[in-house]
């Protein structure tokens, strides 16, 4: 089992719809979870951390944490053609290093 | 406040050589984190530095090394280079370690080996 799976798409949805973008986890002393948007050719671009149970918002981002059940979640509202990227999970295990997930493609349809 | 810098940002090498690259971090920040991005394997973690010291290290063969300097400044070095080391090699900089803290990303060096 890897340590952080996402689903590697691509996930293809019409603009102005909303993203729901999953991540799971396999250690259960994860404290930090992060999501990274990554364009084609660029670097990594942090979009959101959380740490506590429940939701947590910025702008049209909501990242969800749910840590009895080991998984974390991105929301994107309102998605535009610029959301269009690869999103990467990332949680800091028990041992404090951060491990990625191989990302999911999103396309958003205009 | 300027990001993440890593020089150089293409290279080009050949089998058997050994490269070096450089990252500065973001003022303030005093950890940095190395990764190797590739499109079979993602981001994988090659390690992480604070105050000079290695904190962790992920499971990379002994070719990959790393130091960091006094102003926060990090190196990385690859030796004997490998077809299979060509990808693009991420710096991350954080205030501190642990992992806790939001790490940030540089533009990358894109290694070639042939």
């Amino acid at each position: 089992q890897k340590e952080v799976e996402q689903n590697s798409g691509p996930l293809s949805v019409p603009e102005g719809a909303i993203a729901s973008l999953n991540c799971t986890y396999s250690d259960r002393g994860s404290q930090s979870f992060f999501w990274y948007r990554q364009y084609s050719g660029k670097s990594p671009e942090l979009i959101m951390f959380i740490y506590s149970n429940g939701d947590k918002e910025d702008g049209r981002f909501t990242a969800q944490l749910n840590k009895a059940s080991q998984y974390v979640s991105l929301l994107i509202r309102d998605s535009q053609p610029s959301d269009s990227a690869t999103y990467l999970c990332a949680v800091t295990g028990g041992n404090e290093k951060l491990t990625f997930g191989t990302g999911t493609r999103l396309t958003i349809i205009p | 406040k300027a990001g993440v810098t890593q020089t150089p940002r293409y290279l080009i090498k050949t089998r058997g050589q050994q490269v070096t690259l450089s990252c500065s971090p973001i003022s303030g920040h005093r950890s940095v984190s190395w990764y190797q991005q590739t499109p079979g394997q993602g981001l994988q973690f090659l390690f992480e530095y604070f105050s000079e010291t290695q904190r962790n290290k992920g499971n990379f063969p002994g070719r990959f090394s790393g130091r960091q300097f006094s102003n926060s400044r990090s190196e990385m070095n690859v030796s004997t280079l490998e077809l299979g080391d060509s990808a693009l090699y991420l710096c991350a900089s954080s205030l501190a370690p642990t992992g806790a803290y939001e790490q940030y990303f540089g533009p990358g060096t894109r290694l070639t080996v042939t």
